[in-house]
């Protein structure tokens, strides 16, 4: 079966640091990733994709990448600030339509 | 991208009644949506696929007959869960998908549901 794998430890860096986040996945490579925020007690919601022909796809302080080499996913945000302390989600497509299955998620505290 | 409202936002019930949630696509004609639950610090596990028009799909191990969906038009799909239990008690979650294959997917605030 397809499985997505997030680092379950939570993070913890300064603010002005820059977070890693990492995601690996099993089996084969899925077209696409998918990334989202999700604070307690919401509902997920989009950050960012990134297709199986992209290396990197940026926006604003986020920054993600796809290594179907390593079978992995790294999801960066730069000069952190406390505002972006919340769980981060990978996804990838399962099956056919837009069924995902998600992480496990990782929480991230950006502390002062 | 679509608005997804999803209410009520929190719910407590008696063990052996049901309780009704709702998903509604403000400003998305959605023939799908699909609903998830996360259980705490777990990831979301999709329970089934609503279908505008026709039955919905479940995916295995969820109870169809506990987890009762009707998607009653292109923008309203309800969640019933009969006769709850405790070990219901979770956050259950609806989301609109995108409009294309591998496009992001709009979820709705979820709903709380704690059964005593």
């Amino acid at each position: 079966s397809q499985k997505i794998e997030q680092n379950s430890e939570a993070l913890n860096i300064q603010e002005g640091k820059t977070a890693t986040l990492t995601c690996n996945y099993t089996n084969y490579s899925p077209a696409y990733l998918q990334w989202y925020r999700q604070d307690p007690g919401r509902g997920p919601v989009f950050l960012l994709l990134i297709r199986e022909n992209e290396k990197e796809k940026r926006k604003e302080r986020l920054k993600v990448t796809f290594d179907t080499t390593l079978k992995q996913s790294l999801f960066h945000i730069t000069a952190s600030q406390p505002a972006d302390s919340a769980t981060y989600l990978c996804a990838r497509l399962r099956g056919g339509g837009n069924k995902l299955t998600f992480g496990t998620g990782t929480q991230l505290k950006v502390e002062l | 991208g679509a608005v997804v409202s999803q209410h009520p936002s929190r719910v407590i019930c008696k063990s052996g009644t049901s309780v009704k949630i709702e998903c509604r696509s403000l400003d998305f004609q959605a023939t799908t949506m699909f609903w998830y639950r996360q259980f705490p610090k777990q990831s979301l596990m999709l329970m089934a696929t609503s279908n505008e028009g026709s039955k919905a799909t479940y995916e295995q191990g969820v109870e169809k007959d506990k987890f009762l969906i009707n998607h009653a038009s292109l923008t309203l799909s309800t969640l019933t869960v009969t006769s709850a239990h405790p070990e219901d008690s979770s956050f259950y979650i609806c989301s609109v998908p995108g409009r294309r294959v591998g496009t992001e997917a709009f979820f709705g605030q979820g709903t709380r549901l704690t059964v005593v």
